[in-house]
């Protein structure tokens, strides 16, 4: 089972991009690398998946080096409303069917 | 899309009482995990249905945590007796079909105080 080492906090300003990297250093040849947003009192949410190299969607862009022994989401010009936790998931349960949660990282994004 | 659906949003109770939650999946989904959020914590899977039947409920408390998903859609998660440091947030999650790469949508959880 993969352990992600991550950032406890992070903070920001508007405006800036925020990367945040995410240590995985025992991570399996077929470990997905999955990046979820919590926002208070909800549940967490998908942002992005990759594999390797490089991903990116609407929401954010996440770089994985050759050894994918790290992986880093980034995320262009927060806004206050991008004040979450960010949890990084690589490695699965034992019935190899779930993803693992880790503490995450709370970043706080101020003006 | 409707999202997956969860109640009741909050529930106090004294220790040694019994609780339930209920979670109503997304349509189709046919795995739906159940995660026990406490403070300050990611949330911790403490079981995964694929349709109706069990596929890991290893974390599981199950001296006093009961869950089952009747007919492959809905499910309950119980509680009996309470304790107190079952006090967090219950989070319900569908997905299409199970699996490490498979997207999870989340519900809003139950957050549960125990006294």
């Amino acid at each position: 089972l993969a352990k992600t080492t991550q950032p406890i906090s992070m903070d920001s300003y508007e405006g800036q991009e925020v990367n945040i990297t995410c240590s995985h250093n025992n991570i399996a040849t077929n470990d997905y690398i999955t990046w979820y947003q919590q926002f208070p009192s909800q549940g967490p949410r998908f942002i992005i998946q990759g594999y390797k190299t490089k991903v990116t969607n609407e929401v954010a862009s996440l770089f994985i080096p050759a050894d994918r022994k790290s992986s880093t989401l980034s995320l262009p010009r927060v806004s206050l409303s991008d004040t979450a936790v960010y949890y990084c998931l690589v490695g699965v349960n034992q019935a190899g069917t779930a993803l693992i949660f880790g503490k995450g990282t709370t970043l706080s994004v101020s003006s | 899309e409707a999202g997956v659906a969860q109640s009741p949003r909050y529930k106090i109770i004294e220790k040694r009482q019994s609780v339930a939650f209920w979670c109503n999946p997304i349509s189709g989904h046919a795995t739906l995990y159940w995660y026990q959020q406490i403070l300050g914590q990611g949330p911790k899977l403490l079981i995964q249905f694929q349709n109706n039947g069990v596929v890991d409920d290893s974390q599981l408390p199950k001296d006093r945590f009961s869950a089952e998903r009747l007919k492959g859609v809905d499910s309950t998660l119980k509680i009996q007796p309470a304790k107190l440091e079952d006090s967090a947030v219950y989070l319900c999650a569908s997905s299409w079909s199970g699996g490490s790469t498979d997207t999870q949508y989340f519900g809003p959880g139950t957050r549960l105080t125990v006294l």
